[in-house]
């Protein structure tokens, strides 16, 4: 089946640093890919949508120059932390859809743990 | 606006017992209904879906139903196993808005042997 494969799984920065995360995928075309972040003990929250060649929407208070998002192909869409901060350690995941409206599937990538000291 | 929520936060069985767990979404335009199960540290793994042209699916000891009219889906564990102990996502798409995914807050499902 479709597979998301996402990079790095763990990564522990210092605090003003950079952090970039990537998600592939590995036999399909993902033309959307969804970036969430979660909490512990808490659910997934989207952080923004990108759609291949396209500039990504954020939702609602998620701050677009902190979190750069790329998605320049249709395998390949990276997250950026800049200037990362102890509040941004969290669980971020990324999740592609293939196809047309009517192509339903969502694969999720397994996750990247940030910490930041 | 998006919404989902879900029913209970925690839940706990005892080993064989059913577990239901209940979700309502906010958008009429939803049109796929999947549910996922979290173990720690990992991404989510679906276990089973539902789209809006049908009422239940059914997949061995999972089964989901959905209402549209009320905007609820509900999933069904019969014969619970303590490998079935995790947290459990309902989702709903919102098609309108470039087909996202909304969450509901999760629930943590203990089954006790």
């Amino acid at each position: 089946g479709a597979v998301v494969s996402q990079h790095p799984s763990r990564v522990i920065c210092k605090s003003g640093t950079s952090v970039k995360i990537e998600c592939r995928s590995l036999d399909f075309q993902a033309t959307t890919m969804f970036w969430y972040r979660q909490f512990p003990k808490q659910s997934l929250m989207l952080m923004a949508t990108s759609n291949e060649g396209s500039k990504a929407t954020y939702e609602q208070g998620v701050e677009k120059d902190k979190f750069l998002i790329n998605h320049a192909s249709l395998t390949l869409s990276t997250l950026t932390v800049t200037s990362a901060h102890p509040e941004d350690s969290s669980f971020y995941i990324c999740s592609a859809r293939e196809g047309q409206p009517f192509n339903y599937g969502y694969t999720f990538g397994s996750g990247t743990r940030l910490t930041v000291v | 606006g998006e919404n989902v929520e879900q029913h209970p936060s925690t839940l706990s069985v005892q080993e064989g017992d059913s577990a239901v767990i209940k979700c309502t979404y906010s958008d009429s335009a939803s049109n796929y209904f999947p549910w996922y199960k979290q173990e720690l540290g990992k991404g989510p793994q679906l276990i089973i879906d539902i789209r809006s042209n049908v009422g239940e699916k059914k997949d061995q000891r999972i089964a989901v139903t959905l209402n549209k009219t009320a905007k609820h889906f509900s999933l069904h564990i019969t014969e619970t196993q303590p490998e079935d102990s995790a947290v459990y996502f309902c989702a709903a798409s919102y098609p309108n808005q470039g087909g996202k995914l909304i969450f509901g807050q999760g629930t943590e499902l203990s089954v006790k042997p």
